[in-house]
């Protein structure tokens, strides 16, 4: 089955980092981008950024360029979102979600489960 | 970047009426649009690809037309399982990607 695992939700403080993980199984890996996208408490999607996790090239949203980091790890399946230092306005959910499998497009067929992210002090 | 405006933001219908979303976008993207439906507590659920395709699995009564920059999701007899909320989203650039800002469906 091809799915996408992410990591448990997480309390932090203001200040605080923190890295969430995205586990990948039951397809290659390294052949689909993988994207994240937030969304805000009662909110709608908003698409964060890419990776390519053959070669970890990647691409943000102007909106989140600089704000957050986007890596991957081939050996393990597994992308990553971080921030360095996390304000209130960072409380969300948190997808990610694979490029179309027949197509990799920019159209996103599986998704994670998301991860709940609340910060406040 | 492209904006994507969906209308309404919240519709009321009944089980087996017939119910379209309409979703704009600011410049033309070449039928590069799809359309997710997300319940309460779930991720998104891709509908839609390429304007009209139908992802697998998905039931035929839900289909998606348009051209340009304005789009719509019809679904021809709602379900009780259809009550959820509805996002639009361009994929026309690469790495570039917007979403519609939602409409919810409610039970009439």
């Amino acid at each position: 089955e091809v799915q996408l695992v992410q990591s448990g939700p997480e309390v932090k403080k203001p200040g605080e980092s923190l890295k969430i993980s995205c586990e990948a199984s039951g397809y290659s890996f390294t052949d689909y981008w993988i994207n994240w996208v937030r969304q805000m408490p009662g909110k709608g999607l908003e698409w964060m950024g890419t990776v390519y996790p053959d070669d970890s090239e990647t691409r943000y949203s102007p909106t989140f360029k600089g704000q957050v980091t986007i890596s991957a790890d081939r050996s393990i399946s597994t992308t990553y979102l971080q921030w360095s230092r996390l304000t209130a306005s960072d409380t969300a959910i948190y997808y990610c979600a694979r490029h179309h499998g027949d197509t990799n497009h920019g159209v996103f067929d599986i998704w994670g489960q998301g991860t709940m992210l609340t910060v406040y002090s | 970047d492209i904006q994507m405006t969906q209308s309404p933001s919240t519709l009321s219908a009944s089980v087996g009426d017939r119910v379209i979303i309409t979703c704009r976008a600011s410049h033309d993207i070449n039928g590069w649009l799809a359309w997710y439906q997300q319940r309460p507590g779930n991720p998104p659920k891709l509908l839609i690809y390429k304007t009209s395709t139908l992802e697998g699995g998905v039931p035929s009564r839900f289909s998606g037309s348009g051209s340009g920059t304005e789009f719509t999701l019809t679904i021809s007899s709602l379900q009780p399982d259809d009550f959820a909320t509805y996002f639009c989203q361009q994929y026309s650039s690469f790495s570039s990607y917007t979403f519609g800002q939602g409409t919810k469906l409610e039970i009439k």
